[in-house]
């Protein structure tokens, strides 16, 4: 099955202690990108890639890390986690950079930082 | 740069009516609009696209939208709506460079 897999789906950690999401799709995609989804605020693009070792910060990259070592993973790294990153978090992927084509999005991880 | 606006938090519609979702947009060059559903812990689910061509879109589900280049505008419609289409709603653009903008989604609600 096409999909997207991110893990953990559910996180609740403490101020400062490094964490990563990962993000693995099986369709061979080149494109991925992380979201964060806040309340009114909608989703806001984090980063994104265009294909392995290609990466490119959106609109809220602050306090973010990614690597894209791989054409299947892309992984989400907090080095140190604050309260204001508490937030639900996409990784979503396309088949290519161009503009047209849809994303698939994965189930999502609520990060819940104190 | 690119942005998108649903002025709408909630949308209401009984049962078998039809039902419209605002979308407007602003970008610079020719926009890749998008529609998505997301329903309870789920990820995100694509809709519909306008690329280019005909101004009404077909989609999943019975979903239409209707892209209006002079009002910027590209709604998202259906005939008549089902209690199951209760969900959030994301309009999103994606511009000549590949960062993508979503709007701030709309609760849309079927009642029986």
């Amino acid at each position: 099955e096409a999909q997207v897999t991110q893990n953990p789906r559910y996180l609740i950690t403490v101020t400062g202690k490094k964490l990563t999401v990962t993000c693995s799709q099986n369709m061979n995609h080149e494109y991925m990108s992380w979201y964060r989804q806040d309340p009114g605020l909608g989703l806001r693009q984090i980063y994104y890639s265009m294909n392995v070792e290609v990466t490119d910060k959106g609109d809220v990259p602050e306090g973010y890390k990614v690597s894209r070592k791989e054409k299947r993973n892309f992984p989400l790294i907090l080095e140190s986690p604050s309260p204001n990153q508490t937030s639900l978090y996409f990784c979503a992927s396309s088949f290519s950079s161009g503009s047209n084509q849809p994303q698939h999005f994965g189930d999502g991880t609520r990060l819940s930082i104190l | 740069a690119q942005s998108v606006a649903q002025p709408e938090d909630q949308v209401n519609v009984a049962e078998g009516n039809p039902l419209t979702v605002k979308c407007t947009y602003s970008v610079s060059g020719n926009p890749y609009l998008f529609w998505y559903v997301q329903y309870p812990n789920r990820g995100l689910q694509f809709l519909l696209k306008y690329i280019t061509g005909d101004n009404l879109v077909k989609g999943s589900y019975g979903f239409e939208a209707e892209f209006n280049k002079s009002q910027t505008s590209f709604h998202l419609k259906k005939p008549s709506a089902l209690v199951s289409d209760s969900a959030l709603y994301f309009c999103a653009v994606r511009g000549i460079g590949n960062d993508m903008r979503f709007g701030a989604g709309t609760r849309l609600t079927v009642k029986p």
